[in-house]
């Protein structure tokens, strides 16, 4: 079965600071990974995705992702964060070959300081 | 183009009375998907169809619980009778090969009952 850990419940960093959000995940195959976030009484918004290919993806707001098969790992990166990007981030696994159902890790919150 | 679209986006409810939820997929996706998230659980997945066809049920915590997709652009999720338990944000979801499987949310429906 897939599953997906995101180890840091709440992280705090400054505004201009970089970010990275931890994710890693058990799968048995090639796995279809996303990033997801969700600002308070929202819906979630995808930011990006990796399905194959270059293991460095983009995604919007300026979020990036690597996917390491070797440390079954997708973290999630930003060069410099703005007050906007506080919210709840989430990772999730997909099926290889359908992307259809989604096993989402348990969230990070993260908060900016001005 | 629209995305998903849930209703109602608040409900409060009393214990024992019947909920309906209700979601239009966007157009031309052929799955969809009902996600529960509570701070406990986080996210879970309740049910996904495929074509308008249950595929998996699995996740549908008890016979309290049932959903229907008549049509290809509506679906919806019914609690019967509803307990204090249920107390959640519901989010519609949906895929297609027209949007590459990824999945995208509805603003979800947050459900008090007192």
């Amino acid at each position: 079965a897939q599953s997906v850990t995101q180890p840091d419940i709440h992280i705090t960093v400054s505004e201009g600071a970089s970010l990275e959000l931890r994710c890693n995940y058990s799968y048995g195959a090639t796995p279809y990974l996303f990033w997801y976030v969700q600002s308070p009484g929202q819906g979630l918004q995808l930011l990006l995705k990796y399905f194959s290919g270059d293991t460095l993806v983009q995604g919007i707001k300026g979020f990036e992702a690597e996917f390491k098969r070797s440390q079954s790992s997708f973290n999630l990166r930003k060069p410099s964060v703005h007050w906007s990007d506080a919210a709840e981030y989430f990772c999730a696994v997909g099926q290889s070959g359908s992307a259809r159902q989604l096993t989402f890790g348990s969230g990070t919150q993260l908060t900016v300081l001005p | 183009d629209a995305g998903v679209i849930q209703s109602p986006r608040h409900e409060v409810t009393e214990m024992g009375q019947e909920v309906t939820l209700r979601c239009k997929p966007i157009s031309g996706h052929n799955s969809l998907f009902w996600y529960r998230q509570t701070m406990m659980r986080g996210l879970e997945l309740l049910i996904y169809f495929n074509n308008n066809v249950p595929i998996d049920d699995s996740g549908m915590p008890e016979d309290r619980f049932s959903a229907k997709m008549p049509n290809a652009s509506f679906s919806t999720l019914k609690i019967q009778p509803s307990e204090p338990r249920d107390s959640a944000v519901y989010f519609c979801a949906s895929s297609g090969h027209n949007s590459g499987n990824t999945i995208y949310f509805g603003e979800g429906s947050w459900l008090t009952v007192v």
